[in-house]
């Protein structure tokens, strides 16, 4: 069956530290991931698109990597700061059409100081 | 900056009862979409629009549900019959010819009792 995994329900990490986020998922192949973020009883918010054919992405203090071979992408914020505290939810476009986003379930990090 | 908005922000209704959640997208945005959240789970896909059609729809998106662009600016969707397990919050999106990301809006609580 389909999966999308995402790293432990919540993280925790200190100011100025790099939180690490992973997202994992079976019987796709996604054209494109995104990364998002939601804070609580908002909607997501886009962050960053990866393609197939791309390693890495950067945007200031977040850098997304893409495995398409270990099925995995991992998330990074660096310096992170207590307002960067919110879901961080991938998603997957299979078709590169962006017909539909399929969601993880999200991870919360809090940035304590 | 422009942003996608919806109305109303909760919505209450019983069981049975037809309900509409509206939206307006990124004006010269030409894709929209519709997605779910149940309380504590992952966001849902349901249904995405382009020129005056629907594009894909998921298994939850049945005959109790349908969409509609009435005029230029608004977007909706209705539920004809709802149910206790429809309560979720609802996310309209929009994106732009020629990107991926999608915008989301700030979402309907709706609440079926």
């Amino acid at each position: 069956s389909q999966k999308i995994e995402q790293n432990s329900e919540a993280l925790n990490i200190q100011e100025g530290k790099t939180a690490t986020l992973t997202c994992n998922y079976t019987n796709y192949s996604p054209a494109y991931l995104q990364w998002y973020r939601q804070d609580p009883g908002r909607g997501p918010v886009f962050l960053l698109l990866i393609r197939e054919n791309e390693k890495e992405k950067r945007k200031e203090r977040l850098k997304v990597t893409f495995d398409t071979t270990l099925k995995q992408s991992l998330f990074h914020i660096t310096a992170s700061q207590p307002a960067d505290s919110a879901t961080y939810l991938c998603a997957l476009d299979q078709t590169g059409t962006a017909s539909k986003l399929t969601f993880g379930t999200g991870t919360r990090l809090q940035v304590t100081l | 900056e422009p942003e996608v908005t919806q109305t109303p922000s909760h919505q209450v209704t019983q069981m049975g009862q037809e309900v509409i959640l509206r939206c307006v997208p990124i004006s010269n945005h030409l894709y929209f979409y519709w997605y779910r959240q149940i309380l504590g789970q992952k966001v849902e896909f349901l249904v995405s629009f382009y020129n005056n059609e629907i594009s894909e729809k998921s298994e939850i998106f049945d005959d109790q549900f349908s969409v509609e662009r009435p005029d230029g600016s608004n977007f909706t969707l209705k539920i004809r019959s709802t149910k206790l397990e429809d309560s979720a919050m609802y996310f309209c999106a929009s994106r732009d010819r020629g990107y991926n990301e999608q915008f989301f809006g700030p979402g309907t609580r709706l609440t079926v009792l």
